[in-house]
């Protein structure tokens, strides 16, 4: 069973659209992440939601909104897509936001052109 | 700000050696660290997870330790094999009033274990 699912495995499309990415996970945690992992393979945290609310929000563009529909769900959604925003993008969940083991999902390659 | 450095950057090797990489990190007030690995195009496995009141923790032959106060953790692999090539991440968590931070992660060593 796989335990953070993310789609689509990839995504390519043009500047200026709006495109969303969709995370599910199975494993009944109360907290998840979205991550940027760029072309020099750098992983950095962009959002953390617990138990639908956001409680981190690393100095991302508001381009970016994740959207928590439940706790088993974040998605994220991007308005006005740039060439700068092509990246691997990984959801993760943890039990809580108290520094519990983080688990990632296959991640989701953007490419803007 | 928390960086994290991890060193090497690549590591060739033969099969059947004993390995170790590293990871430092500029503040020790951590709430864990957490060693990962990646393999190409895919996502990122959880291999070990220390908490700040530990000093290490073993997995099959993976043994990661850390020393907080001087902001050091190391990954030993034993008796490494091809199928251990990949990247290895080093993360920490930090605490914030909200809760624990997002992970803060080093640029990873990328590991060539040679037949």
């Amino acid at each position: 069973d796989t335990a953070v699912s993310q789609t689509p495995k990839y995504l390519v499309t043009q500047m200026g659209n709006d495109k969303s990415i969709k995370c599910e996970q199975n494993l009944g945690h109360d907290t998840m992440y979205w991550y940027k992992q760029d072309s020099k393979k750098f992983l950095k945290i962009m959002f953390s939601y617990n138990n639908k609310e956001l409680i981190i929000n690393e100095t991302v563009p508001n381009r970016f909104s994740p959207k928590s529909p439940d706790k088993a769900h974040l998605n994220l959604h991007i308005n006005s897509l740039e060439l700068g925003d092509s990246a691997v993008y990984f959801c993760a969940s943890s039990q809580g936001p108290g520094g519990d083991e983080q688990f990632f999902g296959p991640g989701t390659r953007l490419t803007v052109l | 700000k928390q960086e994290v450095t991890q060193i090497p950057a690549a590591l060739s090797v033969p099969e059947g050696e004993n390995l170790v990489l590293n990871c430092s990190f500029t503040d020790s007030a951590i709430y864990n660290l957490q060693w990962f690995r990646q393999d190409p195009g895919k996502g990122l496995t959880s291999l070990l997870l220390i908490q700040s009141s530990q000093r290490e923790q073993t997995s099959g032959r993976l043994n990661a330790s850390l020393d907080k106060s001087s902001g050091r953790s190391t990954l030993y692999i034993a008796a490494s094999q091809p199928g251990d090539s990949a990247t290895y991440l080093c993360a920490v968590c930090m605490y914030s009033g909200g809760g624990a931070d997002g992970l803060t992660f080093g640029k990873g060593t990328h590991l060539i274990i040679q037949p």
